[in-house]
């Protein structure tokens, strides 16, 4: 079955740590998107990646970072400067043509 | 900088009215708008995507209309039923300065259906 996979679906973070959410795709997609929801309020963009080895800062990329090694896989870490990091993380994908984004189950992230 | 705002934020409805979930946005010059809907705990699923050039877009029971002038669309859900019940999400595309296409979403309309 084609489609986007996050793990794991629950994450808890003590004070000080980093800690990684995986999203991996087998859509071919080559754009890739990290969003974050919090209760009551659109998504926001995290960071987002066109092309391997290439990513762009969203409208709240503070406290986050990413890489982008592989077409398939787009992990996020979210780092001890991230203050206020509870929330339910969603990963997304697209072509480059073809707008529509495709969403995994997501990652909620709970601190300790 | 564009904004995405629905209107209600919460609905109640009983099995079998029609009902209709309102998005507006501030910026008309958007490349397509998206209706999505997410169940409590998951992702989303896009139900309905509206390119700009186009009026309205049609999926079973659900009909998405799109006023680019006004910066404005509509989800209209025929005979609704318990299973509607979810979040549903409007979002609308446009260039970034980046140059690609980023997605601005509203905060959501909870719906319950009650049997």
């Amino acid at each position: 079955d084609g489609g986007i996979t996050q793990s794991p679906k629950y994450l808890f973070r003590k004070e000080g740590q980093n800690v990684t959410l995986s999203c991996e795709q087998n859509l071919n997609h080559d754009a890739m998107y990290w969003y974050r929801q919090d209760p009551g309020q659109g998504l926001r963009l995290i960071y987002y990646s066109q092309i391997v080895n290439d990513f762009q800062k969203g409208d709240i990329a503070e406290g986050y970072s990413v890489s982008r090694e592989k077409k398939e896989s787009f992990p996020l870490t979210v780092t001890s400067a991230q203050k206020n990091p509870t929330a339910f993380y969603l990963c997304a994908s697209s072509t480059i043509l073809e707008e529509t984004q495709y969403f995994g189950p997501g990652t909620r992230l709970l601190v300790l | 900088k564009q904004e995405v705002t629905q209107i209600p934020a919460a609905l109640s409805v009983p099995e079998g009215e029609n009902l209709v979930l309102n998005c507006s946005f501030t910026d008309s010059a958007i490349y397509n708008l998206q209706w999505f809907r997410q169940d409590p705990g998951k992702g989303l699923t896009s139900l309905l995507l509206i390119q700009s050039s186009q009026r309205e877009q049609t999926s079973g029971r659900l009909n998405a209309s799109l006023d680019k002038s006004s910066g404005r669309s509509t989800l209209y859900i025929a005979a609704s039923q318990p299973g509607d019940s979810a979040t549903y999400l409007c979002a609308v595309s446009d260039l970034s300065g980046a140059g690609s296409y980023q997605l601005t979403f509203g905060k959501g309309t909870k719906l319950s259906v009650i049997p």
